[in-house]
């Protein structure tokens, strides 16, 4: 079956400092690949998404490249912020897993705090 | 901006109630779905559907129940409230695999 594995926090940074969520999957077909944020109290946001290999995908500075040589999708940004400080959920989507239903696998989540 | 709407945002409820959890949402999505997250942060699929009168359980058993009645409306209801059932609960829609979900901002669910 589908399965993410992310690392596990919680991981702590200064402001400024550089950031990496390593992120792997295993899936049955050639999945889309997502990153979520949670923000405190809310609901999951997408952050940046790649359906096909090489693609990358980018938003707010944040930047994950679809590897399928090596099953990753690791979310890297370069200088973080207070404001980044939340929950960060990797996930896929499999057309050939389940049929139509979309349903996507979730990693368990890594806890982000940045310190002033 | 938001297009799929839960409430309400945070309900406190004594044992034995009964209570239903809505969610709407505005963009006619055949998908949607009902996560309960623990504190631990891990999110559990507990019911989705792939339309109008179209409801299957999720991974996680749950003592919950939900209806598709119309596109736009997934409402998720317990019957009897119990102090295992605080968590958070998130709803989320869906047209096509390579878009992902969209999230509501969820329901915080106490039970004392």
């Amino acid at each position: 079956g589908n399965s993410v594995t992310q690392m596990e926090g919680p991981v702590t940074l200064s402001e400024e400092a550089f950031l990496t969520i390593n992120c792997t999957y295993t899936a049955t077909g050639y999945p889309s690949l997502f990153w979520y944020v949670q923000y405190p109290g809310e609901g999951l946001q997408l952050l940046l998404k790649a359906t096909k290999a090489d693609d990358k995908g980018s938003n707010k500075g944040f930047e994950a490249t679809y590897r399928k040589e090596t099953t990753s999708f690791h979310l890297e940004k370069g200088s973080v912020q207070v404001s980044d400080s939340a929950v960060y959920f990797c996930a896929l989507s499999d057309p050939m897993s389940g049929g139509s239903n979309y349903k996507l696998t979730f990693g368990k989540g890594t806890l982000l705090t940045v310190n002033p | 901006e938001a297009d799929i709407y839960q409430t309400p945002r945070y309900l406190v409820i004594g044992t034995g109630k009964k209570i239903t959890l809505e969610c709407s949402q505005t963009m006619g999505h055949d998908k949607m779905y009902w996560y309960q997250q623990d504190p631990g942060m891990e999110l559990h699929l507990i019911h989705y559907s792939y339309g109008v009168n179209s409801t299957e359980k999720g991974d996680l058993s749950s003592e919950s129940t939900v209806s598709r009645i119309r596109t736009e409306h997934f409402p998720l209801t317990l019957e009897s409230a119990r102090p295992s059932h605080t968590s958070q609960y998130l709803c989320a829609s869906s047209e096509r695999p390579g878009d992902g979900y969209t999230f509501g901002s969820g329901t915080r669910l106490t039970v004392v």
